[in-house]
């Protein structure tokens, strides 16, 4: 069966550190894989897409890594800050013809402390 | 970036009446809008993909006739909740598909809490 797992529930680091959150999947083919932040009681945000034949993406202070032979994507936040404290959910998406449906992984929540 | 948009965004109902919550695309045309639920503590599932101009696609499992879909327009798409029951009670999200270079990219809105008394 299809199945996309995010290491863990929760993650606590110490601001400055770098975070790194994983997502894996099984029995997916994805065309691409994408990153979002979810805050309480809100929707998601686009944080970073990264293509199958795409071996890392970065913006600011995020990197993105996909390695499809292992079916993982790691996510990196360097130098954390304790606003960066959410939950970040990795999404796969496959074309439908139309447009890409994602599926969601079940999110780690990221905690920055001082 | 693009900006999406949900109206109302909270509501309480009683049950067995109906709940209609829009989702906008404020700042371009979306011709295709994804509908999700999210229950405490869980991720996002996908209910139906919405369409403009012809009917919505439903998930395995979703009721087509309890959360009726219309997408009338390249900005608007509304999810009505027929006869609401409390178990009908989760975060609803929608999102509005844009195209990239890359790929597509969902913006979402920032969600409908639905409690159902």
């Amino acid at each position: 069966s299809q199945k996309i797992e995010q290491n863990s529930e929760a993650l606590n680091i110490q601001e400055g550190k770098t975070a790194t959150l994983t997502c894996n999947y099984t029995n997916y083919s994805p065309a691409y894989l994408q990153w979002y932040r979810q805050d309480p009681g809100r929707g998601p945000v686009f944080l970073l897409l990264i293509r199958e034949n795409e071996k890392e993406k970065r913006k600011e202070r995020l990197k993105v890594t996909f390695d499809t032979t292992l079916k993982q994507s790691l996510f990196h936040i360097t130098a954390s800050q304790p606003a960066d404290s959410a939950t970040y959910l990795c999404a796969l998406a496959l074309f439908t013809g139309t447009a890409s449906k994602l599926t969601f992984g079940t999110g780690t929540r990221l905690q920055v402390t001082l | 970036g693009a900006v999406v948009s949900q109206h109302p965004s909270w509501v309480i109902c009683k049950s067995g009446t109906s709940v209609k919550i829009e989702c906008r695309s404020l700042d371009f045309q979306a011709t295709t809008m994804f509908w999700y639920r999210q229950f405490p503590k869980q991720s996002l599932m996908l209910m139906a993909t919405s369409n403009e101009g012809s009917k919505a696609t439903y998930e395995q499992g979703v009721e087509k006739d309890k959360f009726l879909i219309n997408h009338a327009s390249l900005t608007l798409s509304t999810l009505t909740v027929t006869s609401a029951h409390p178990e009908d009670s989760s975060f609803y999200i929608c999102s509005a598909v844009v195209p990239e270079g890359y790929g597509e990219t969902q913006y979402f809105g920032p969600g409908t809490r639905l409690l159902v008394l």
